[in-house]
């Protein structure tokens, strides 16, 4: 069973810039028939898309966060990165890894169960 | 990119059936049939419900239903239950190949 865990600093100064890895088991990020995804979703508000990335390292980004933000694999470790430069409290949110679906459907499923990732000073 | 619209939030009593709407544009929701939601508890990670306007993934209950009019997409939930309560989000692919999610709207049971 596919499961994807999220692990990185739960508190981030703004300015500075909030690193998330996302790590795999039970299938493998290599697969051509899936890209892997961030969502965040501020405390009380609703989900954002943040981005994707396909095995090949193609990317693509949400546009307003497109000038501060770079998604990454390492393949050899099953896993994938988000950096988001340059925080400010409106970046207070759970932020969220999942799989994508391409081949066979569109979605997003499974996720993994999301860290808080707070900045403040 | 703007988010699509959804009501803030729809309630029914137990057995009925709830029906959730989700508005984009032709650049959106109207454009392709990639229409997907998701329901979420409180402090759990989002659960999809529907992909592509109207496929239901192994598991999820056939009281579960999704459909698309125009740049309006839909999801209708019959013979409601207690655990059916919770947040569901509506998220579409887009011309820019990027994605989009409603702002979410909170089902009641009654």
């Amino acid at each position: 069973q596919l499961q994807l865990q999220e692990s990185g600093p739960g508190l981030v100064k703004p300015s500075e810039t909030l690193s998330l890895t996302c790590t795999v088991s039970g299938g493998s990020i290599s697969s051509s028939s899936y890209y892997w995804g961030w969502i965040r979703q501020p405390p009380g508000k609703g989900l954002e898309w943040i981005g994707s990335i396909y095995y090949s390292g193609s990317t693509y980004y949400n546009p307003s966060l497109k000038s501060r933000v770079t998604i990454s694999a390492d393949t050899s470790k099953n896993q994938f990165s988000l950096k988001l430069s340059s925080v400010t409290a409106a970046d207070t949110a759970v932020y969220y890894c999942a799989r994508r679906g391409w081949r066979a459907g569109r979605w997003f499923d499974p996720w993994g169960q999301g860290t808080l990732v707070t900045v403040s000073s | 990119q703007s988010a699509l619209t959804q009501p803030a939030s729809v309630s029914g009593s137990p057995g009925q059936s709830i029906t959730i709407s989700c508005t984009g544009t032709s650049s959106d929701v109207g454009g392709y049939n990639y229409v997907s939601w998701y329901q979420q508890h409180p402090g759990k990670a989002p659960k999809l419900m529907i992909y592509d306007v109207s496929n239901r993934p192994s598991g999820v209950s056939n009281r579960f239903s999704g459909s698309k009019s125009g740049n309006t997409a839909s999801l209708t939930i019959s013979g409601l239950q207690a655990e059916d309560e919770a947040d569901y989000y509506c998220c579409s692919y887009t011309s820019s190949s990027t994605w989009v999610f409603g702002g979410g709207t909170k089902l009641t049971v009654l």
